[in-house]
């Protein structure tokens, strides 16, 4: 099965620069590949995705990157707001095309802006 | 349109007790999810229900039961509860947009297994 890397485990910035989180993944036949943002307490909420067939997606302030033939994809925020401050997950999902196969996630990253 | 809402919020339960996780989406999905989420470990799919009538394992399934009731409802049962399966519960649907799958989490649901 599938199988998702994710580092750092923990980043700490100042606020007002940038912050760069990686993953990896092991399935070459992943296409989906979406981010999550969890607060404290409450519910992952998806914040930017990928497919296969795009190498960077934008929305504001967040940036998705991914490298299909070296299996890894990397969330980019910049100027970093303390509102930013949360746990980040990267998933990826095997979309066999007769069904949902659910997603694998990264082990999250704990976003710190230092004011 | 509430989205995916989740039953209870809060449990405490006793080594061997059983219980059911209730979760329900008015957003008319196809498929719900069920994962459980520890500490450092990230979320894991427990089982998944890709259409009314169809149930699959995950990749942490032992210890648990699925029932998907009807399009709207997917409920979780623990048999015999341990404390390994302390942990929180979220549920969520997803709706097919082209080759991706958005997915919606619920509120989850806070077990504790003394």
């Amino acid at each position: 099965g599938e199988n998702v890397e994710q580092h750092p485990s923990t980043l700490s910035v100042q606020e007002g620069d940038s912050a760069v989180i990686k993953c990896t993944y092991s399935d070459s036949a992943s296409n989906y590949f979406p981010w999550y943002k969890q607060e404290l307490g409450k519910r992952p909420q998806l914040i930017i995705d990928i497919r296969s067939n795009v190498g960077e997606k934008k929305d504001q302030r967040i940036a998705v990157t991914l490298n299909k033939t070296a299996k890894h994809f990397s969330l980019h925020i910049t100027e970093t707001q303390p509102e930013d401050s949360a746990v980040y997950f990267c998933a990826a999902n095997t979309y066999s095309g007769g069904g949902a196969d659910g997603l694998t996630f990264g082990k999250g990253t704990h976003l710190i802006i230092q004011p | 349109n509430a989205g995916v809402t989740q039953t209870p919020k809060f449990q405490v339960l006793k080594t061997g007790q059983s219980m059911t996780l209730q979760c329900a989406q008015d957003m008319n999905h196809n498929s719900m999810y069920w994962y459980r989420q520890d500490p450092g470990m990230g979320l894991r799919l427990i089982y998944y229900s890709a259409s009314e009538g169809t149930t699959d394992k995950g990749e942490v399934p032992n210890g648990y039961n699925v029932s998907r009731l009807n399009k709207r409802e997917f409920s979780l049962r623990l048999e015999s509860a341990a404390p390994s399966q302390t942990s929180v519960y979220f549920c969520a649907s997803s709706e097919r947009q082209g080759d991706q799958e958005t997915q919606y989490f619920g509120p989850g649901t806070r077990l504790l297994v003394l």
